[in-house]
């Protein structure tokens, strides 16, 4: 089966570091999200791209995340500095422009301390 | 802007018996809509979808859903529940195939032997 590819699993940082996540889309698709997943808020939307194009990133605080996709095959979300209530699972996810429904990877635990 | 509200924070069952998670949606336009399973430590799995042809949506594992647009429901079903369905249920709204889905705050399954 296709899959989406996030890297690390888990991170574990003190505040104040950069953290960096990494997401493998699955090939063909050209739209790819970032979700945060916490107890208190659920699912939320961070950013979207299309065709590599940012297309909403209104979800992110801008001060300190940033999202990017280089090439195709790559998608990365940014934090710095890091802060404890960035503390959170962050999920990628990607589509076929119509093609309802997504593929979601595993995530990535973040844990900043 | 559309949301889903789903009933019930978590909902414990028999096994064998009738599962009924509830999703409820608020949306200006024609909805597109569909259930995701979590487990633990996983990414999102789709479940089913709704995309404006039949009412009555079949899914993986034995669930469906029923599309009610007077009572704006979109409620998941299952005849029988299996120890294996034991998950995190989230319901999502969209408001065509192209734009993010927006999730509910999920519904935690238990199933008791």
């Amino acid at each position: 089966d296709a899959r989406v590819t996030q890297t690390p699993r888990h991170k574990v940082t003190e505040m104040g570091q950069e953290v960096t996540m990494r997401c493998q889309p699955i090939l063909g698709h050209n739209t790819v999200f970032w979700y945060r997943q916490t107890m208190m808020q659920g699912l939320e939307l961070l950013a979207y791209f299309r065709n590599r194009a940012p297309l909403d990133d209104s979800g992110m605080p801008k001060d300190r995340f940033s999202a990017e996709m280089p090439d195709a095959t790559l998608a990365t979300l940014k934090i710095q500095p890091s802060e404890p209530r960035d503390s959170a699972v962050y999920f990628c996810a990607s589509a076929l422009q119509g093609n309802y429904g997504y593929t979601f990877g595993s995530g990535t635990r973040l844990t900043v301390v | 802007a559309q949301s889903v509200t789903q009933l019930g924070s978590h909902v414990s069952v028999s096994e064998g018996a009738l599962v009924l998670l509830r999703c409820n949606y608020s949306s200006s336009v024609p909805p597109y809509l569909f259930w995701y399973v979590q487990y633990p430590n996983q990414g999102l799995q789709l479940l089913l979808k709704y995309t404006s042809a039949a009412t009555l949506v079949k899914g993986i594992n034995g669930f469906e859903a029923e599309f009610k647009k007077s009572e704006t429901s979109f409620h998941l079903t299952k005849p029988s529940a299996h120890m294996s369905d034991a998950a995190e249920y989230f319901c999502a709204v969209s408001d065509s195939g192209n734009t993010p889905l927006v999730f509910g705050k999920g519904t935690r399954l238990s199933v008791i032997a």
